[in-house]
């Protein structure tokens, strides 16, 4: 059964911080995993999707790896601001019943400080 | 915009007494899932519709139930809530079929069971 671990649960940075995400998993047949904003008392916002055949996905400050052989992925948050504060949540996706079934990590809450 | 729509927003309800979440979306997207996610919790799915057909986590609990009347709407619905189920309700879509599609999810429903 797949498992994935969000470290740390909770983060503080200045803002102008640079800061990374990390995220694990213990079966590395995957298809893809995608990283996920929440907002508190929200749904989720959809940052990056790495396909299993890709090393990394970039969006504006936004840079997520996946290193699968490792079962490992990390999101890169460049030059942090106040707005970034939020709940970063990856997950990972497997193929099954013809949808892309999602295990997700609990999350890093995190918050940028002016 | 092209979207995925979740009411009620917040739905209380008291122990035992059915109740109905209620899910659309105008993305015309294949697959529609529902998560629950309780308190400082992972989303953890409970159930997903490939079209018409239905497809049910293992251990999602007999309690939950859901209806597809059709593309747009999808309803989940709980037979005897427990103060257990209080938690925010997640649906989502995909198009499906291919692994590079990303999941769309609503801004949830709170659920308080009293």
């Amino acid at each position: 059964k797949q498992e994935v671990t969000q470290i740390p649960a909770a983060l503080s940075v200045p803002e102008g911080e640079n800061l990374v995400l990390n995220c694990s998993f213990t079966d590395s047949a995957i298809y893809n995993l995608q990283w996920f904003r929440q907002d508190p008392g929200k749904g989720l916002t959809s940052l990056l999707l790495i396909q299993s055949s890709q090393r990394e996905q970039t969006s504006g400050r936004l840079n997520a790896s996946l290193d699968k052989s490792s079962g490992r992925s990390t999101l890169y948050i460049a030059a942090s601001q106040p707005g970034d504060s939020a709940t970063y949540l990856c997950a990972v996706g497997d193929f099954t019943g013809g949808g892309n079934k999602l295990t997700f990590g609990t999350g890093t809450q995190l918050k940028v400080e002016l | 915009d092209a979207m995925v729509i979740q009411n009620p927003r917040y739905q209380v309800t008291q122990f035992g007494k059915p109740v109905t979440l209620s899910c659309s979306q105008t993305l015309n997207h294949n697959v529609m899932y529902w998560y629950q996610q309780k308190s400082s919790q992972a989303p953890k799915l409970l159930f997903h519709y490939y079209d018409k057909d239905f497809n049910n986590e293992a251990d999602t609990p007999d309690n939950f139930q859901s209806r597809r009347p059709n593309t747009s709407f999808c309803f989940l619905d709980i037979r005897s809530p427990g103060l257990g189920d209080a938690a925010m309700y997640l649906c989502a879509t995909s198009r499906t079929t291919r692994v590079r599609e990303t999941q769309y999810f609503g801004p949830g429903t709170r659920l308080l069971v009293l």
